[in-house]
């Protein structure tokens, strides 16, 4: 059974930092595309980035660009997403999601909440 | 930056079909993907590559897609199939991927 575990949302202060994981399971990680995507509340998904199986490729959504950072330990089966500069806008539940096009599993979210 | 643009609602009364559009510059080179979303759950997928079904996906879910709109179409709606509905695809380049920003379907 496919398992995607999402931890490391809480609150933190605007301009602030929050490391996401997500650990893997229930499949061969490293055969797959990756994702990242976050919900504010009460507002459709949006998708802020993947990386390629080997890591060798990422991107990421205009908003998120020189403040987030995809990244991936294949040894490990897991996933990140190191977040920098946060801003209130930032706010929402994050999902871990296997797959780019298409995303086929998610993980059941993390909230992260920037506020003062 | 790319955008797919979805109606904000649909509703019909249960037994009707349901259409839901979404409209994208780059959807007649790029597949459109359909997610299920009910409240406080994750997403889940319902189409993929604009008109295939995943297992366990019931029937009455399907796909389309012509020019630059795809259509997610659901033949006999039920009350359970009550939800966000929303298009995921990507721009031209195969890099930016974006979600349409959503459909509540109302079904009663």
């Amino acid at each position: 059974e496919v398992q995607l575990v999402e931890s490391g949302g809480g609150l933190v202060q605007p301009g602030g930092s929050l490391r996401l994981s997500c650990a893997a399971s229930g499949f061969t990680f490293s055969s797959y595309w990756m994702s990242w995507v976050r919900q504010a509340p009460g507002k459709g998904l949006e998708w802020v980035a993947n990386i390629k199986q080997d890591g060798s490729e990422k991107y990421y959504v205009d908003s998120v660009k020189g403040r987030f950072t995809i990244s991936r330990d294949n040894a490990k089966n897991s996933l990140y997403l190191q977040m920098n500069s946060l801003r209130a806008e930032d706010t929402a539940v994050y999902y871990c999601a296997r797959g780019a096009g298409p995303i086929d599993y998610w993980g059941q979210g993390t909230l992260v909440t920037v506020s003062s | 930056s790319y955008e797919l643009t979805q109606p904000p609602s649909v509703s019909v009364s249960p037994g009707q079909t349901a259409r839901i559009t979404c409209s994208g510059d780059a959807l007649p080179k790029k597949y459109a993907y359909w997610y299920q979303q009910k409240s406080g759950q994750a997403p889940v997928l319902v189409i993929y590559e604009d008109s295939k079904r995943p297992s366990g996906i019931p029937e009455r879910f399907s796909g389309s897609s012509s020019g630059t709109m795809a259509t997610l179409t659901i033949s006999g709606a039920q009350v359970e199939d009550e939800a966000d509905y929303y298009c995921y695809s990507t721009d031209s380049s195969g890099n930016q991927w974006v979600f349409g920003g959503g459909t509540k379907l109302t079904v009663l």
